[in-house]
């Protein structure tokens, strides 16, 4: 299977840019990237998703460069409430058929 | 409209019964998925539904696992002999288009399965 790796865990303070990165080596070649955001007791929560370049909505914006074996999710400003753990998403057709492959994810804490 | 809902919220089995987890997904969502989550883990596949089809089962853990989709709607994924090492949380999502290509999922709160 696809392997997508992450950073365990990140600190950061209120305000301050942070950057998450996801290591995906396999991904399809018709594929999105896309990351989800989970709280405690809650179902992950979509983000954003790209194909290639550079992708920017309302929360955040996703960096892919042209070999697109990584990505890396920008989260501008982060206050308290952005304290939760990231996952980034690829799919992986090795097997022949297609599977949904999360990354290890990323525990943010935001400190004020 | 409603999101994904799940039920029940939360299980407490005895070692050896045998469980159903309950899938509502968006109504017109064709996709459907089902996730475990162990304490502090990260997100384990299992299996996903086009319609009623799953194209491929070979990520549900064990035998003891089953799914399956009626009318294109509701889920139900079922463990029989329940070990301790299935308890986690059980995650469904599901999706508007087709689940070949990474469409936005929406996933429900999850059921917490506890197997005594």
């Amino acid at each position: 299977l696809a392997k997508t790796t992450q950073p365990i865990s990140m600190d950061s303070y209120e305000g301050q840019e942070v950057n998450i990165t996801c290591s995906h080596n396999n991904i399809a070649t018709n594929d999105y990237i896309t990351w989800y955001q989970q709280f405690p007791s809650q179902g992950p929560r979509f983000i954003i998703q790209g194909y290639k370049t550079k992708v920017t909505n309302e929360v955040a914006s996703l960096f892919i460069p042209a070999d697109r074996k990584s990505s890396t999710l920008s989260l501008p400003r982060v206050s308290l409430s952005d304290t939760a753990v990231y996952y980034c998403l690829v799919g992986d057709r090795a097997s022949g058929t297609y599977k949904y492959i999360f990354g290890t994810g990323t525990r943010l804490k935001v400190l004020a | 409209g409603a999101g994904v809902s799940q039920s029940p919220s939360n299980k407490v089995t005895e070692k050896g019964k045998d469980v159903e987890l309950r899938c509502d997904p968006i109504s017109g969502h064709t996709a459907l998925y089902w996730y475990r989550q162990s304490l502090g883990q990260g997100l384990e596949f299992l299996i996903y539904f086009q319609g009623n089809s799953a194209p491929d089962k070979s990520g549900l853990p064990s035998d003891r696992f089953s799914a399956e989709r009626t009318g294109g709607s509701v889920s139900t994924l079922t463990i029989q002999r329940t070990q301790q090492e299935d308890s986690a949380v059980y995650l469904c999502a599901s999706s508007f288009l087709s689940g070949v290509s990474t469409d936005t999922q929406y996933f429900g709160p999850g059921t917490r399965l506890t197997v005594l």
